[in-house]
């Protein structure tokens, strides 16, 4: 079946631009996440849903960052006013949900550059 | 403030000895820890889990140890194969589902 799919898969903006980045989850999945990789550095969580429930925010670097999921499906994470230091490779995930596993599974990931 | 870590950035083996890649964390809290694989332009891969609750789990040619007073967890790879060169990370998650990750460590197999 079809794996978590993101877009675009590069994404090159000038400073001070905003950028929107997709994110289609496995279907039947009910948690979703958003991490970005700095280059060298490891995964850093920034973001996720779980069904209807709040999403958790709690890393989130700064209120440029925000993100809403449409349906409890589709996510798009947006970044205004985007900075250097944006740049990075920003990762989703999703999963069956809450419980003791809790493998998420990774799209490919968008590189974004900011110039 | 690191609550995981992965100390060896890299490491080399040849084809058919044991991989060994050590993580430490910090955050007591923790209750599940997960090693995910990554190869280039590609997402990470779930690889393998342990309970905190768990010493030890083995699936094939993989096995974590969990070190609870140490705070300590090893994946083992053996016998370790080209196939298997790639960056892997560890990963340990607290109450809900947010995983905190370390820095990964890039293991080269070497035939």
């Amino acid at each position: 079946g079809a794996g978590v799919s993101q877009s675009p898969s590069n994404k090159v903006t000038e400073k001070g631009k905003d950028v929107e980045l997709r994110c289609d989850p496995i279907s039947g999945h009910t948690a979703l996440y958003w991490y970005r990789q700095s280059l060298g550095q490891g995964l850093e969580f920034l973001i996720y849903f779980q069904g209807n429930s709040a999403p958790d925010k709690s890393g989130l670097p700064s209120d440029r960052f925000s993100a809403e999921r449409t349906g409890g499906s589709v996510s798009t994470l947006t970044i205004q006013r985007t900075q250097q230091e944006d740049s990075a490779v920003y990762l989703c995930a999703s999963s069956l949900g809450l419980g003791l596993a809790g493998e998420q599974y990774f799209g490919p990931g968008t590189r974004l550059t900011v110039t | 403030d690191q609550q995981v870590k992965q100390n060896s950035p890299s490491l080399s083996v040849q084809e058919g000895r044991i991989s060994i890649l050590n993580c430490d964390y910090t955050n007591s809290m923790f209750d599940y820890f997960l090693w995910y694989k990554k190869y280039p332009a590609e997402g990470p891969t779930f690889l393998i889990s342990i309970s905190s609750i768990k010493d030890k789990n083995e699936d094939g040619r993989f096995t974590v140890f969990l070190n609870k007073s140490a705070k300590h967890l090893s994946l083992h790879i053996v016998p370790s194969q080209p196939g298997d060169s790639a960056v892997y990370f560890c990963a340990a998650k607290a109450a809900g589902n947010k995983l905190t990750f370390g820095g990964g460590t890039r293991v080269l197999v070497k035939p």
